[in-house]
């Protein structure tokens, strides 16, 4: 079983839609992080976060420590939000475990 | 301009060749890595340097050296590529202290034959 596990791995949605993708872990960690891969590869950091809820634009980053569980929500969504996303924890020793990814799709 | 840069962006190779891949920031950051991402895998960790004398294998790290010729350059060599070493190859950078958030380079996909 993996360390960090992503549902769903896919996903296709209607224009407008309020999604959500999730993140268990089953290690301890200092952070998690969400990051998009988009379609021609390149990997940027959304959110960053140890502990409650973070909001920037249309999306949303809860994070649970009791429960080892995060949520990325993307509200009112949009053919560009069409990526890859990725969970990863942060464990000690300052290294990255990242989840396999959730392909999104929006179609228009 | 790009903090992290790779070269090259594409690359295709024989088996038994010797590759190297480079990395270069501009961000000031101390610490780097190199990872490698299979379809359906996640992101894998190959090596890590955390300054300019200091070197860490990763997870999957045989089959592959790197030097980390200054703070900014960070390589990657594939001493005898093999096709089992096809995948997207990403370069990262980080600073200590920031919960470890990373700025990754473009990439670089190589395709050994």
């Amino acid at each position: 079983k993996n360390e960090v596990e992503q549902s769903p791995q896919n996903l296709t949605a209607q224009e407008g839609e309020f999604i959500t993708i999730n993140c268990s872990y089953s290690v301890g960690i200092s952070a998690l992080h969400w990051l998009q891969q988009h379609p021609g590869g390149g990997i940027v950091s959304l959110f960053m976060l140890s502990s409650g809820k973070k909001k920037h634009g249309r999306l949303i980053a809860t994070i649970n420590i009791q429960e080892k569980h995060s949520s990325l929500h993307i509200t009112a969504s949009h053919p560009r939000d069409s990526a890859v996303y990725i969970c990863a924890v942060l464990r000690s020793g300052s290294r990255l475990t990242f989840g396999e990814g959730t392909q999104l799709t929006v179609n228009p | 301009d790009a903090d992290v840069t790779q070269t090259p962006r594409n690359r295709i190779t024989k088996t038994g060749k010797r590759i190297m891949l480079e990395c270069s920031q501009t961000k000031g950051h101390d610490r780097m890595y190199w990872y490698r991402q299979d379809p359906g895998l996640g992101l894998r960790l190959i090596y890590y340097s955390f300054d300019v004398k200091d070197i860490n294998k990763g997870e999957i790290s045989d089959g592959y050296s790197v030097s980390r010729q200054a703070q900014a350059k960070f390589s990657l060599s594939l001493e005898s590529a093999i096709p089992n070493q096809t995948a997207l190859y990403f370069c990262a950078t980080s600073e200590p202290g920031s919960n470890n958030e990373q700025f990754f380079g473009p990439g670089t996909r190589l395709t050994v034959l």
